[in-house]
């Protein structure tokens, strides 16, 4: 068990380039999230799927982000149109169901997005 | 609503003081979790504690030990003769069973040597 990975750690675009993150949890785990943190804040809820089922969105999540868990193993988070404002670490975690553990989420490395 | 206040914004204390970090949560739900985790700068945040909130006994884990008390909502956290490597920021946070975290702003830990 490698905990969870993110892909790329880093990402510099430009604006109103599409870009796409990459998230592999921990294998056993069901559910996996995705939250944004912005300098000197707390990290964000965007979204979280339980197996491939997409469950819950945040109103901070616009139209033009979209996120995905096919066959319910890896997700992917793409952002169209990136403005200046999606500047952002985007964090993925992963959990087991809350009942049957007494951890919290574990998260990813995060992935630094810088749009110029 | 759910809110998680950390007032504290940043602290900084001479390597093997003591130092209390602060959390004040807010929630209408009667059976919720907090968690403490911890963001050292290379950045992961990093799992500290998980706490029911049908368990108020403290925790003490090593330097670090946790204070819940349901009456004041907080839940305090403690590290006992502090050492560089804890310098970090550290976030509160809670959540009710099955939904998503609200993590409080963070408290920034210098502890100098």
């Amino acid at each position: 068990d490698t905990g969870v990975s993110q892909d790329p750690r880093h990402k510099i675009t430009k604006r109103g380039q599409n870009v796409t993150f990459r998230c592999d949890p921990i294998s056993e785990h069901n559910r996996l999230y995705w939250y944004r943190q912005t300098l000197g804040q707390g990290p964000e809820f965007l979204t979280y799927f339980q197996n491939e089922a997409q469950l819950e969105k945040s109103r901070l999540l616009s139209d033009r982000f979209s996120a995905e868990r096919p066959k319910g193993s890896f997700s992917t988070l793409e952002i169209q149109r990136t403005e200046q404002g999606d500047s952002a670490m985007y964090l993925c975690a992963s959990s087991p169901p809350p009942e049957t553990t007494n951890y919290g989420y574990t998260f990813g490395s995060g992935t630094r997005l810088t749009v110029v | 609503a759910q809110k998680v206040t950390q007032a504290q914004t940043e602290i900084s204390v001479v390597e093997k003081e003591d130092v209390t970090l602060d959390c004040v949560y807010e929630t209408r739900d009667t059976t919720y979790y907090l968690f403490w985790y911890k963001q050292p700068p290379s950045g992961e945040l990093v799992f500290l504690i998980r706490r029911n909130s049908f368990d108020e006994q403290n925790e003490i884990s090593g330097r670090y030990s946790w204070n819940f008390q349901k009456s004041t909502s907080s839940f305090n956290f403690t590290i006992t003769a502090s050492q560089v490597v804890d310098s970090a920021v550290y976030f509160c946070a809670l959540s009710a069973p099955h939904r998503k975290y609200i993590f409080g702003t963070g408290t920034r830990l210098k502890v100098l040597a």
